[in-house]
Parts: structure tokens; sequence; C-alpha cells
């Protein structure tokens, strides 16, 4: 039992390139929360899924897309990844214990 | 959606107990008070959550306010290990948007 792993750790863009997160749950969890998280802020949502084929927007989702083909899995994607964008990247899921289980975090950097 | 408000950072002697306060003035009858913490460098993680009655578990205990509108997380011992970012949350029974605040900064004096 993994819990929540995100792939990759670490990852340097270019401004313009395009890259995916991958999140993987091994819990069979239906909700699933992506995060970014800005150097001294706290975490800010930006697409979550309450299930296999949904996606619903959060708080920051401009520049985002996602998607939740697999319920296991749950995909962040920048299309054009821009400066602003470098941050760390936290995804989540619930369990049914109300409990939040969050991934160890993958870290962008836009150049 | 309801939102909570904490003091910005707290300090605290090891081995003292460290109150965490948490406003919630707009809180429903359906929300639970959830609580995370977030060490240096690390994921945030599950602290304790409730919804009327006070709660204990081997982390932390919850006290929640007779009328919701506020709840307290005491950490009865604290050591430095628990120098860490402290998030009080709302989670609507629907488990929709789970919105974090800026949390509590705990800051452990040796």
């Amino acid at each position: 039992n993994a819990g929540v792993t995100q792939t990759p750790k670490f990852r340097v863009l270019k401004t313009g390139q395009s890259m995916t997160l991958l999140c993987a749950q091994d819990m069979n969890h239906e909700y699933m929360y992506w995060y970014r998280q800005d150097p001294g802020m706290g975490l800010r949502l930006i697409h979550y899924s309450v299930g296999e084929g949904t996606t619903a927007k959060g708080e920051v989702p401009d520049g985002y897309n996602v998607s939740r083909l697999k319920k296991q899995n749950f995909l962040l994607g920048l299309e054009s990844a821009a400066p602003s964008q470098t941050s760390v990247y936290f995804c989540a899921s619930f369990g049914d214990t109300g409990e939040l289980f969050f991934g160890e975090g993958s870290r962008l950097t836009v150049l | 959606d309801a939102k909570t408000t904490q003091p910005n950072s707290m300090e605290s002697n090891e081995e003292e107990p460290v109150h965490l306060p948490c406003n919630h003035s707009t809180i429903s009858g359906t929300d639970y008070i959830h609580w995370y913490r977030q060490l240096p460098s690390q994921g945030p993680e599950y602290v304790i959550h409730g919804l009327t009655s006070n709660v204990n578990n081997r982390m932390a205990s919850l006290a929640i306010a007779e009328d919701r509108k506020s709840s307290t997380l005491i950490l009865h011992r604290a050591t430095l290990r628990d120098a860490a970012v402290y998030y009080c949350i709302l989670r609507e029974d629907s488990y929709d948007k789970v919105i974090f605040g800026p949390g509590t900064s705990l800051s452990v004096i040796p």
C-alpha cells in the first residue's frame, strides 16, 4: 500500500514547454485534488475530481488542465509553462475515514 | 465556501501544552472541522477532525465550541518535531472543494 504517489518529484522546464504530472493512489478513493504551494504560502486548490471521468475547477485553475480517466490516477497538465507556475505541486485523495492523504510533492521550476 | 481564520504564528516552549485557535463563524451544520499540519519540506499530514463533540487521538485533542463557530487544536506536550504550519479547514459533507488558508506557523523553543 503506497498511498499517494506523485511523478516526477522534480522537473525543470523552459517557458512554453508542456508537461504532465501524474498522481496515483492505491486506496480506491473517489475524491482527488491538485494543489500548488508557492514559497512561504499556503496551499491553493487547482482542480479536483469527485470520481472517475469527472473534474472541476478549484481556486486557481487557469493554465492547467486535468484528466481522471482511471479512478486511481489524476493527471495535471501544463500546456505552455510560464515562470509564474514555478511551485511545489501536491496531490491528495480523500478516504472513507474523512482523512485527506497527500503525496510528497512535485517541485517544478519554469525558467 | 465557509472560511477559517487563524493567527499567522505562535510560539511555544518545549514540553508545554499548545492551544492553536481557529475561528469559523460561517460554519454550516454539516461542515466537518479538520486539522492538518505541514512539516518543513513535506506534504501536509492529517492531525484530527470532528463535527460537534470534542475529539482525542494519539497526536492531539480537538475542542469544539458549543456554537461551533470556533475550535482549538491542543497539543498536550509540544516537542521540537511539532514545529510546523497547522491548517484548520472545513470540509462539507459532500467532499467537494477543500480549501486551505495560510495556517498558523508554530515555533517550538527548546
